[in-house]
């Protein structure tokens, strides 16, 4: 089974929609982080968490929010989607004291 | 966070060593340089991480200067299933909301 598992895998919604995505790790990490990526660029950082109680904005929160409902489980929600925010979204992990990030398969999000 | 900065491209032939360079001028004491392989439609997958000097695993080895303004990472004689997008990232303890992965460096190795 995979450490870092995301769902759904791919997800047609409409403008307006609330989502969410889901991430689940099985590496005993304290660390959770979900990123976008769009076409052709690189992964920038939407929200991360170290550990259950703490939750921190990244360069691209606006519009996302997130719950860390266990050490295993971080989700990221779009509260009202929009178009732009189409976008291929992936969750990480990593422990404590390393900074090697463990990322899952990620999510296809399409935003009509 | 040191911002970095990568070639945009490289090509290469099956059996060729592939050299990488990363500059991150702006490297702080206490940050790591890591480096990460992405094929289409994945997620990142870790190849190594260093500080200083040499580091070596069984894919790759990562060369670091004196100063740390930059890193090189070879790859030993690549096969075509190391055509992907190679991210340098600098890390550390502080900073961290702006951690970004570039655009990196599109790999493609012929035949």
């Amino acid at each position: 089974d995979a450490d870092v598992t995301q769902t759904p895998r791919n997800r047609i919604t409409k403008t307006g929609k609330r989502i969410m995505l889901e991430c689940s790790q099985t590496k005993g990490h304290d660390r959770m982080y979900w990123y976008r990526q769009d076409p052709g660029l690189g992964l920038r950082l939407i929200y991360y968490s170290f550990d259950v109680k703490d939750i921190n904005k990244g360069e691209i929160s606006d519009g996302y929010s997130v719950s860390r409902q266990a050490q295993a489980k971080f989700s990221l929600s779009l509260e009202s989607a929009i178009p732009n925010q189409t976008a291929l979204y992936f969750c990480a992990t990593s422990g404590s004291s390393s900074y090697t990030q463990y990322f899952g398969p990620g999510t296809r999000l399409t935003v009509l | 966070l040191a911002k970095t900065t990568q070639p945009i491209s490289m090509d290469s032939y099956e059996g060729q060593e592939v050299n990488i360079t990363c500059s991150h001028n702006n490297i702080a004491t206490n940050d790591y340089i890591t480096w990460y392989q992405q094929f289409p439609s994945q997620g990142p997958r870790f190849i190594i991480q260093g500080y200083k000097t040499k580091v070596t695993n069984e894919v790759a080895s990562l060369f670091i200067p004196a100063d740390r303004k930059s890193s090189t990472l070879s790859l030993p004689r690549v096969s075509l299933s190391d055509t992907a997008v190679y991210y340098c990232l600098v890390v550390g303890n502080t900073g961290f909301q702006k951690l970004v992965f570039g655009t990196g460096t599109r790999l493609l190795v012929s035949p």
